[in-house]
């Protein structure tokens, strides 16, 4: 079956500092992935999402970058976190060319101080 | 760009009522997808619905796929304090990478 981890699950980081949060899928091959930030109460919102490896699609501009250096593997990054960048981050796949459900990590708490 | 406008926002309940929920959407969608999002844990799928008037069970769940694929409904029937939870739609349309739009959510409260 498949699996998804998401780390680290909570992180404090000082405003100017950088980031790093990892994603990785497990069971399946060649899923689309996709990286949400959710802000407190509200919604969710797609910050990227990618097709294959080294293909990488951002739905806003900002100050966050995704990378996918290996076909299950995605990664979030910021060079210089802002405060605005706190929210809870979810990590999602779901399977390559078919219309099919998305599957979320457990989340990714961060807060920048 | 698309819109989903899920409502109520909130609902505070007595245990063993019904619940409705829905969302519509300004554009015509492929998929609508309903999820359960516990507080600080990624969001649980629901239920799933593929075409045009399906209406799909999942225990006490049951969710309809409008006819004019423009809208979807969640009911949640005899509700127990485990219900609690912010539930969330989501859409989808044919289009690059199966990206979905997500609802501002539906938080409920149960109270016994």
């Amino acid at each position: 079956s498949q699996t998804i981890h998401q780390w680290p699950a909570t992180l404090v980081q000082p405003v100017g500092s950088p980031l790093s949060l990892e994603c990785t899928v497990e069971g399946t091959s060649n899923p689309n992935l996709y990286w949400y930030r959710q802000a407190a109460g509200r919604g969710l919102q797609l910050l990227f999402y990618s097709v294959g490896i080294g293909q990488i699609s951002s739905e806003v501009p900002q100050n966050l970058s995704a990378s996918r250096p290996q076909d299950r593997q995605f990664i979030l990054s910021s060079k210089k976190l802002l405060l605005s960048d706190s929210g809870f981050y979810l990590c999602a796949w779901t399977e390559q060319g078919r219309a099919t459900e998305a599957f979320f990590g457990q989340g990714t708490r961060l807060t920048v101080v | 760009g698309q819109q989903l406008n899920q409502s109520p926002q909130s609902m505070f309940i007595q245990e063993g009522e019904d619940v409705s929920m829905n969302c519509t959407s300004s554009s015509i969608f492929n998929t609508w997808l309903w999820y359960k999002q516990d507080p600080g844990e990624g969001p649980v799928l629901l239920i799933a619905l593929y075409k045009a008037g399906e209406l799909t069970s999942n225990g006490r769940l049951t969710a309809q796929f409008g006819i004019t694929r423009k809208d979807s409904f969640l009911n949640i029937s005899a509700s127990i304090p485990s219900d609690v939870g912010i539930y969330f739609c989501a859409g989808r349309w044919s289009g690059t990478a199966s990206k979905l739009t997500f609802g501002t959510g539906t938080r409920l409260q149960v109270t016994l």
